[in-house]
């Protein structure tokens, strides 16, 4: 069964203490990986997509990283705008449609 | 520019009210999604139309009835719903298949709440 683990459910971050988001898969056959941002009430805002394993992607405070087995989001020297929850995915290959199968998120909160 | 739209933000209806949730995106895109999301839960995928047809439906209730009248648009009739269908509705969409690009774009959600 395709399986989506995201860790922590939650994290708590002084300003500017850096730290990184897991994403944990077991699927058939990864197509992609994605990354996004989630404010509360709002849509998902996507971040990054990953392909294969080596592969890394940057935006500002970001870079997300891909092995065969997991992702991490690691956040370097965040802001208190960065708290949001952040979602991973993956679609398989073979899959119907573009299926995602989500994590169920990571809580990050930081605090100035 | 990778802006999907909802309307409206925020909608209260009762459980014998007909109303329309709509989306629109201008990107191309000939794969648009509806989800449900409850609080602290991620989206639930509910249908996916391919190219104007209705490619996959989730086992979701009849009361909830999706449309596709050109492949900008995208549709969610409500009708006779049930409290517990109060959540954020999210549309996705993403571009066609076998072009590369898998990601979904999504707008920002429409607040439904059922009394």
């Amino acid at each position: 069964e395709d399986q989506v683990t995201q860790s922590p459910e939650a994290l708590r971050l002084q300003e500017g203490e850096s730290s990184s988001l897991n994403c944990s898969y077991t699927v058939s056959g990864l197509r992609g990986l994605f990354w996004y941002r989630q404010d509360p009430g709002k849509g998902p805002e996507f971040l990054f997509t990953l392909y294969s394993a080596g592969e890394e992607k940057e935006k500002e405070r970001l870079k997300a990283t891909l092995t065969k087995k997991e992702s991490f989001l690691h956040i370097t020297a965040p802001k208190p705008e960065d708290s949001a929850t952040y979602l991973c995915a993956v679609q398989v290959r073979g899959s119907t449609l573009g299926r995602l199968y989500f994590g169920r998120g990571t809580q990050l909160t930081v605090w100035p | 520019d990778t802006e999907v739209t909802q309307t409206p933000k925020h909608l209260v209806m009762g459980m014998t009210n007909k109303k329309s949730l709509k989306c629109e995106q201008h990107m191309g895109h000939r794969a648009m999604y509806w989800y449900k999301q409850k609080a602290k839960k991620p989206p639930e995928l509910m249908f996916v139309y391919s190219y104007e047809k209705l490619s996959i439906n989730e086992s979701v209730p009849s009361r909830f009835s999706p449309e596709c009248p050109n492949s900008s648009l995208l549709n969610l009739h409500l009708h006779a719903l049930q409290p517990e269908d109060s959540a954020l509705y999210l549309c996705a969409s993403r571009s066609g298949f076998g072009q590369g690009r898998y990601e979904q774009y999504f707008g920002p959600g429409t607040r439904l709440t059922v009394t």
